[in-house]
């Protein structure tokens, strides 16, 4: 089982509408959870982390679920610079080493 | 605001020659890691390093030797370049979890 999987999609979205990225992880130990967005070509950047009680940054919400090795990113009102690939990111037990989900490529059209 | 710096940008090996990536950081970070991503298979780390003079080995180290003399650089050498070394690599560098990246080298070897 791979450490950290995600639909790879693409997923194409109209403008305005609302996605929803699920990610799932298999190290239990796993502590720390992040979302990275990576534009075509360009170096991943930090989205936002991923916390337990969930946490909303603008039009985008995170949310976790430990229980089930869940993660999941949501964007409402998609915007054209929306369009990217997102990584589902996860740092191992007691390790500042992060482990990157494939990706998820999202491209949202006029 | 440099953050990450990576050189070259852009390389052409033929098969059997080395060569040396470098990469740079302002930020005063412990933490430094060297990737490499190809199409469908995500970010895959090759090696680490968790301070200076200190390297180990990643999910993905074979061909490849890294070094860490100053604090501030990370080296990644290619002894032999193969095909199979053709890619993105990225070095990043972190205090914690957050990663900054650079904005990659792009090799291809032929």
């Amino acid at each position: 089982r791979k450490e950290v999987e995600q639909d790879p999609g693409p997923f194409n979205v109209p403008e305005g509408a609302t996605v929803a990225f699920n990610c799932t992880y298999s190290n239990s130990a796993s502590q720390s959870f992040f979302w990275y967005r990576q534009d075509c070509r360009k170096e991943p950047k930090l989205l936002m982390s991923v916390y337990s009680s969930g946490n909303e940054d603008g039009r985008f919400t995170a949310q976790l679920n430990r229980a089930s090795q869940y993660i999941s990113l949501l964007i409402r009102d998609s915007k054209l610079s929306d369009s990217a690939t997102y990584l589902c990111v996860v740092s191992g037990a007691g390790s500042y080493q992060l482990t990157f989900g494939k990706g998820t490529k999202l491209s949202v059209i006029p | 605001n440099a953050g990450v710096t990576q050189t070259p940008k852009f390389r052409v090996l033929k098969t059997g020659q080395s060569m040396t990536l470098l990469c740079a950081q302002d930020m005063n970070h412990e933490y430094m890691y060297w990737y490499r991503q190809d199409p469908g298979m995500g970010l895959r780390l090759i090696h680490y390093s968790v301070g200076e003079g200190t390297t180990a080995k990643g999910e993905v180290p074979d061909g490849y030797n890294v070094s860490r003399l100053k604090k501030q650089n990370f080296l990644l050498g290619l002894e032999s370049a193969a095909p199979s070394q053709t890619s993105v690599y990225f070095c990043a560098s972190s205090a914690l979890y957050g990663y900054t990246f650079g904005s990659g080298t792009r090799l291809t070897v032929v």
